[in-house]
């Protein structure tokens, strides 16, 4: 089946450590998006990437960083820098072009500091 | 970026039509709406968009205002699995840089 799987579901790291989150797709989408989301809150733009070896910042980069080696992978990391980095991040893609289309949503990671 | 403004929550009976409202009076002629939703725990999940004409299709219809300040997703009949957190967001033409609101809870009565 064609989606987007993130791994783990579930993650804990101690604070000062650097993660790094999966993120993979098999749409053969250009595009390729980060988020994050806080409790009761909407989704933030951490990073997206049109193309590979390309990316740009969203509207909360800071702390984090990201590759795109192949079109497929879009992982991120989430450094030490980031003062409160305990969220639920989503991965997304998308055709990439002209016009709007839908975002298609992978599961989401669960990463928890303490 | 263009905002939306939604309620905070919405109650349904099941089986009943649902109206989920979402001003934009700040649209821009090549803005894109799109609605998602989100199941707890969950990434979200793309119901439909639109530019300038209503859209169906077999999740949902959306009303677009002739001034396009204001958009209505229509659930024809509410079920017990459309109850999630609705997303109303604007799109420009080009960027797919979608920007999210808290969004409206929709709660369906048994």
């Amino acid at each position: 089946d064609g989606g987007i799987t993130q791994s783990p579901k579930y993650l804990f790291r101690k604070e000062g450590q650097n993660v790094t989150l999966s993120c993979e797709q098999n749409l053969n989408h250009d595009a390729m998006y980060w988020y994050r989301q806080d409790p009761g809150q909407g989704l933030r733009l951490i990073y997206y990437s049109q193309i590979v070896n390309d990316f740009q910042k969203g509207d909360i980069a800071e702390g984090y960083s990201v590759s795109r080696e192949k079109k497929e992978s879009f992982p991120l990391t989430v450094t030490s820098a980031q003062k409160n980095p305990t969220a639920f991040y989503l991965c997304a893609s998308s055709v990439q072009g002209e016009g709007s289309y839908e975002q298609y949503f992978g599961p989401g990671t669960r990463l928890t500091v303490t | 970026d263009a905002k939306t403004t939604q309620p905070n929550s919405m109650e349904s009976n099941e089986e009943e039509p649902v109206h989920l409202p979402c001003n934009h009076s700040t649209i821009s002629g090549t803005d894109y709406i799109h609605w998602y939703r989100q199941l707890p725990s969950q990434g979200p999940e793309y119901v439909i968009h639109g530019l300038t004409s209503n859209v169906n299709n077999r999740m949902a219809s959306l009303a677009i205002a002739e001034d396009r300040k204001s958009s209505t997703l229509i659930l024809h009949r509410a079920t017990l699995r459309d109850a999630a957190v609705y997303y109303c967001i604007l799109s420009p033409r080009i960027s797919q840089n979608f920007v999210f609101g808290p969004g409206t809870r929709l709660s369906v009565l048994p």
